[in-house]
């Protein structure tokens, strides 16, 4: 079945405590973005990658680290997390040009 | 970046159809594309415009007119499972970028 897949689903951390959520998918898809969802404020870019290695910044990058080694993975890295960090986070991919993006479960992190 | 603007609800009755606008400010882009989301659930890829006119998928229609900065999505013989939220996106222009920004979403009540 294709699908992105999310880890984890649910987090709730301390301010300062580095974290990493996994997003893997299993359709070749070149891009690969990540999104975060507040109320009133509608899916945010955070970063996108075109292919391996090749990572960029979206609207609100500030706060935030990717990476991607491997075409299938591209972890999304909170270094020292803040409480205006808490939000609902969904990564993405497609074929490239991102215009029909397939959409992970999404992971809901609270930071206190 | 890009700015998109959406009404935040829209009510309507099962049967009806329904139109919801989106309208931009920006110098340039690739092309406008739809989003559905349920609570809790996670976005789906309903359409996409490259070109300026009439996309039709089923129930759902989605329209773009450059000129205008202006699209619409356009959903048909509404049923109850339609109640969600609906996100218009652009992608960004430029050589090697490929941003993509989201409207901040209309919620959309289907009413028996």
């Amino acid at each position: 079945e294709a699908q992105v897949t999310q880890n984890p689903r649910y987090l709730i951390t301390v301010t300062g405590k580095k974290l990493t959520v996994t997003c893997s998918q299993n359709m070749n898809h070149e891009y690969m973005s990540w999104y975060r969802q507040d109320p009133g404020l509608g899916l945010r870019q955070i970063y996108y990658s075109m292919n391996v290695e090749v990572t960029d910044k979206g609207d609100v990058p500030e706060g935030y680290k990717v990476s991607r080694k491997e075409k299938r993975n591209f972890p999304l890295i909170l270094e020292s997390p803040s409480p205006n960090q808490t939000s609902l986070y969904f990564c993405a991919s497609s074929h490239t040009g991102a215009d029909e993006q397939y959409f992970g479960p999404g992971t809901r992190l609270t930071v206190t | 970046g890009q700015s998109l603007e959406q009404p935040s609800e829209v009510t309507a009755v099962e049967g009806a159809i329904v139109q919801i606008n989106c309208t931009y400010q920006t110098s340039g882009f690739y092309g406008l594309s739809w989003y559905q989301q349920h609570d809790g659930g996670a976005p789906t890829f309903l359409s996409y415009n490259a070109l300026d006119g009439l996309e039709e998928t089923g129930r759902f229609s989605s329209f773009l007119s450059r000129s205008d900065s202006y699209g619409y999505l356009l959903l048909q013989e509404l049923q109850m499972k339609d109640s969600a939220s609906y996100f218009c996106a652009v992608r960004e222009p430029g050589t090697g970028r490929r941003a993509l920004t989201f409207g901040s979403g209309t919620r959309l009540q289907v009413q028996p």
